[in-house]
């Protein structure tokens, strides 16, 4: 069965400092991946996507994500925190059959402090 | 355009009884997700719908859980008896699902209902 393994759980962080949260996902075949945000108080929002092409992906709020199809990984990276960056961050792995089931890791709470 | 909706937003209930929860997708969206995300957790899928049919329901607790979507657009997750382990944020998602690699293939998610089961 597909899984999705997110390494931190917590991550501190002040302002300014560079941000990467790993992911690792099980499957080896072909794999749509995602980053989902949910900040204090509000829904789960799509932070950004890879399904095919180039595999270094931007997204909103400056944030990226690399896919690295030999190691497994979609890892999210911003090069300079804010604190309105503070939120929980998902990752999750769609394989493959016509039905866009998604697989969600356990998440990791980033708190960005002033 | 709206999103998708959910009702309520909270929820408390004693063990045993029993909690609906309803929601509204986004216009036109075919697909339909309910997925459970327990504290320090992340989501999981309960069931999926395409349409109006069920195309995955592995992981319901058949014995308690029921979702239906008549018509194939609003839908309700009921439980019956609920039990203390399903305090939990119930969330409910949809997508459009025109292909294994489309872009419209992005769930968008609604609030959530948040379950307390004393």
């Amino acid at each position: 069965a597909q899984s999705v393994s997110q390494h931190n759980h917590h991550v501190i962080l002040s302002e300014a400092a560079s941000l990467e949260l790993g992911c690792n996902y099980s499957y080896g075949g072909t794999v749509n991946l995602f980053w989902y945000v949910q900040y204090p108080g509000q829904h789960l929002q799509l932070l950004l996507k890879y399904f095919s092409g180039d595999p270094l992906v931007k997204g909103i709020k400056g944030f990226e994500a690399e896919f690295i199809k030999s190691k497994f990984s979609f890892n999210l990276r911003k090069p300079s925190v804010q604190w309105s960056d503070t939120a929980e961050y998902f990752c999750a792995v769609k394989g493959p059959g016509g039905y866009n089931k998604l697989i969600f890791g356990a998440g990791t709470r980033l708190a960005v402090h002033p | 355009e709206a999103g998708v909706a959910q009702s309520p937003r909270y929820k408390i209930i004693e063990k045993r009884q029993s909690v609906a929860f309803w929601c509204n997708p986004i216009s036109g969206h075919a697909t339909l997700y309910w997925y459970q995300q327990i504290l320090g957790q992340g989501p999981k899928l309960l069931i999926q719908f395409q349409n109006n049919g069920v195309v995955d329901d592995s992981q319901l607790p058949k014995d308690r859980f029921s979702a239906e979507r008549l018509k194939g657009v609003d839908s309700t997750l009921k439980i019956q008896p609920a039990k203390l382990e399903d305090s939990a944020v119930y969330l409910c998602a949809s997508s459009l699902n025109r292909g294994p690699s489309s872009g419209a293939n992005v769930l968008t998610f609604g609030a959530g209902s948040r379950l307390t089961v004393l």
